[in-house]
Formats: structure tokens, C-alpha cells, sequence
């Protein structure tokens, strides 16, 4: 079974901490995305890599960076959270031949 | 640039009635399109994909879409809804190598008895 692994479930943290969201996929794909999910607006891609060190913004970036330092592993990054980002955050890997995508579970992020 | 639109943040069917939930695109180059659904709590999984191939695209549990090129849609059908078909389904499209995977803002399917 081919898998994407998203490092937690839920997670708390509090307002100005850093935060890192970890995703690892096994499938040897190039293209690994981030999105956001909030409820009436549907998927919003955050930042995606289609290659090692390579970064692209998505349609929301701000206050998110993104790390992949490995093939398998894409991580993103909240500078200092803040309680807008309060968010559930899905990770996806893709096969470029077919644009067929795999999703994590989700992170279900809450800032106080 | 590439977008995607479903028209209807809510559809309710009745059991045993047809699912019609609709996804228009915009893209410069011809895509591939996806339908994805979630159900609560989980994440998101692939129910059909087209590819340039056949333009009537069967998927898992029955349901199938038609992509019409003039139209630009690629709307999702199943005859007859089930209970089990409760969930949200998300249209989706790739225009290849290192672009986004774009998604509409996602239909959320109520099956009544």
C-alpha cells in the first residue's frame, strides 16, 4: 500500500510558537504539496516541490515556509503560528506521469 | 492559470435517487481531472481520474464523469445514491510536471432516506 504519513493528528500550540509539520511519503514521487482545509473554501495549496531543494509558492504562503531536504520527506514551517492558522493541513504526494495524487490523514493544527 | 469551480457547496439527494455534482475548469493547456472524496475525519482519496483517454471515466463505487472539452466540465454522476455515499467530493486538475494541483472549494453530498 502506498503511503503518505503525516507526523501528527492533532497538535496545540500557542500563538508566536514555531511550528513543523512533517510529511514522508514511500512512493519515490517528485511533486509533494501542502494545503489548507477550512470549512466553504475548500483546498488552498500553501506551497508545493516538484524536486529536492526546489520550493514553489501556492496560493496562500504567507506566514508558512517550507523545507525538502530529502525526496521522501516535505515539511512545512510555521514561523510564529498565529490563531488564524488554526487549520486542518493535508499533505499530498503525486505521480507527474499521471497527476494521480496521495494524501496524508490530515493535521488538525489549533493555536490558542 | 488554471481554476476549478463546483457549483453547489451542498447537494441533497434522496436514496436511490442520481448524484449530479458539477466541476467546471479554466487552464490554458488541456488538464487532467480528478474527483476526490473525504469522508469525515479522514483524508482525501481518489474516486476517478481522466487522463486524455476515453472521455466517459468510470471510478470506484459507481460513479463515473464525463469530461466535455466544449464545456470545459468534467461534472461526477452516480444513478442511484446511497447512504454510504455521504461525504464531501472535491474536483481537482494537473496540467503536468511541476505545476499545483488545483482543487474547487468542495460540494458536501447529504443522502436522505
Amino acid at each position: 500500500d502506498v503511503k503518505v504519513t503525516q507526523s501528527s493528528r492533532y497538535l496545540v500550540k500557542r500563538t508566536g510558537e514555531k511550528v513543523f509539520l512533517e510529511c514522508v511519503q514511500d512512493m519515490d514521487h517528485e511533486n509533494m504539496f501542502w494545503y489548507r482545509q477550512d470549512p466553504g473554501l475548500g483546498l488552498r495549496l500553501i506551497y508545493f516541490s516538484y524536486d529536492v531543494k526546489m520550493k514553489e509558492k501556492g496560493d496562500i504562503p504567507e506566514g508558512y515556509s517550507v523545507s525538502r531536504e530529502k525526496k521522501e520527506r516535505f515539511s512545512l514551517i510555521l514561523e510564529s503560528a498565529s490563531t488564524n492558522q488554526t487549520s486542518m493541513y493535508l499533505c499530498a504526494s503525486l505521480f507527474r506521469d499521471n497527476g494521480e495524487a496521495f494524501f496524508g490523514q490530515g493535521t488538525r493544527l489549533t493555536v490558542v | 492559470a488554471q481554476s476549478v469551480t463546483q457549483l453547489g457547496s451542498h447537494v441533497s439527494v434522496s436514496e436511490g435517487a442520481l448524484v449530479l455534482l458539477r466541476c467546471n475548469y479554466s487552464s490554458s493547456v488541456p488538464p487532467y481531472l480528478f474527483w476526490y472524496v473525504q469522508y469525515p475525519n479522514q483524508g482525501l482519496q481518489l474516486l476517478l481520474k481522466y487522463t486524455s483517454a476515453a472521455t466517459l471515466v468510470k471510478g470506484i463505487n459507481g460513479f463515473e464523469a464525463e469530461f466535455k472539452k466544449s464545456e470545459t466540465s468534467f461534472h461526477l454522476t452516480k444513478p442511484s445514491a446511497h447512504m454510504s455515499d455521504a461525504a464531501e467530493y472535491f474536483c481537482a486538475a494537473y496540467t503536468g510536471t511541476a505545476s499545483k494541483l488545483t482543487f474547487g472549494t468542495g460540494t458536501r453530498l447529504q443522502v436522505t432516506l
